[in-house]
């Protein structure tokens, strides 16, 4: 099974900082990584795929960038609303693995 | 409007059974390879079963494989999660989610809580 690390587990930052969450996998997921975003109470939202692909409606603010194993999800100015909790999955092999979830505060 | 919804999540003893519903409706659900992750209150997720379109190939978690059992009824837009012998650690909130292709996850119900207790 491929193993996925997030680093920081809670991040913490101002209104227009820019913050980032990597991921890191136990072996090449060969660039099938996604990111989701979780809101208390709501399901997980798709955000991007295939390493840096913007799921559709996504602001642009939010980026993704990697290969191999390592992979980090950036937003380049923060807003109140990406308060959440973000998950890194590979889904280049079964069984689908999730990050342990970084937890995004707004200071 | 694309949606997933879940239900038949309840309070059941360890070693019952408990069957999950999720229902679609806005895509064509017969030719799309659905999944089930679950979510245990406060921590992450942990994907669980993927379901091919005809029902033919599933593939299951070793946590739940032999214990857990998924279906589809594609002439009623409905996957089921059927589940049996229920622990303590199957106390979760469990999603279906649609495939966007290449085994992607692309769109979430709002999932169902399974609690199992005594």
């Amino acid at each position: 099974d491929i193993q996925m690390t997030q680093s920081p587990s809670t991040l913490s930052a101002f209104v227009g900082d820019r913050v980032s969450i990597t991921c890191r996998a136990t072996q090449s997921v060969n660039g099938w990584l996604a990111w989701y975003q979780q809101k208390p109470g709501k399901a997980p939202k798709l955000l991007i795929y295939k390493v840096s692909t913007l799921e559709s409606g996504v602001p642009s603010r939010f980026s993704g960038t990697g290969s191999e194993t390592d992979f980090a999800l950036t937003i380049s100015s923060l807003q109140p609303d990406d308060s959440a909790t973000y998950y890194c999955q590979q889904y280049n092999s079964y069984p689908l693995t999730f990050g342990g979830g970084t937890k995004v505060e707004i200071k | 409007e694309v949606q997933l919804v879940e239900s038949g999540g309840d309070l059941v003893q360890p070693g019952g059974s408990l069957r999950l519903s999720c229902t679609a409706s806005g895509f064509t659900f017969s030719t799309s390879l659905m999944h089930w992750v679950r979510q245990v209150p406060g921590q992450g997720l942990m994907w669980v079963s993927r379901i091919n379109a005809g029902g033919t190939t599933i593939i299951y978690a070793d946590s739940v494989k032999g214990r857990f059992s998924v279906s589809r009824d594609n002439a009623k837009n409905t996957m089921y999660l059927h589940m049996y012998s229920l622990t303590t650690d199957d106390t979760a909130v469990y999603y279906c989610a649609k495939d966007r292709g290449g085994d992607l996850i692309g769109l979430w119900g709002q999932g169902t809580m399974v609690t199992v207790s005594s």
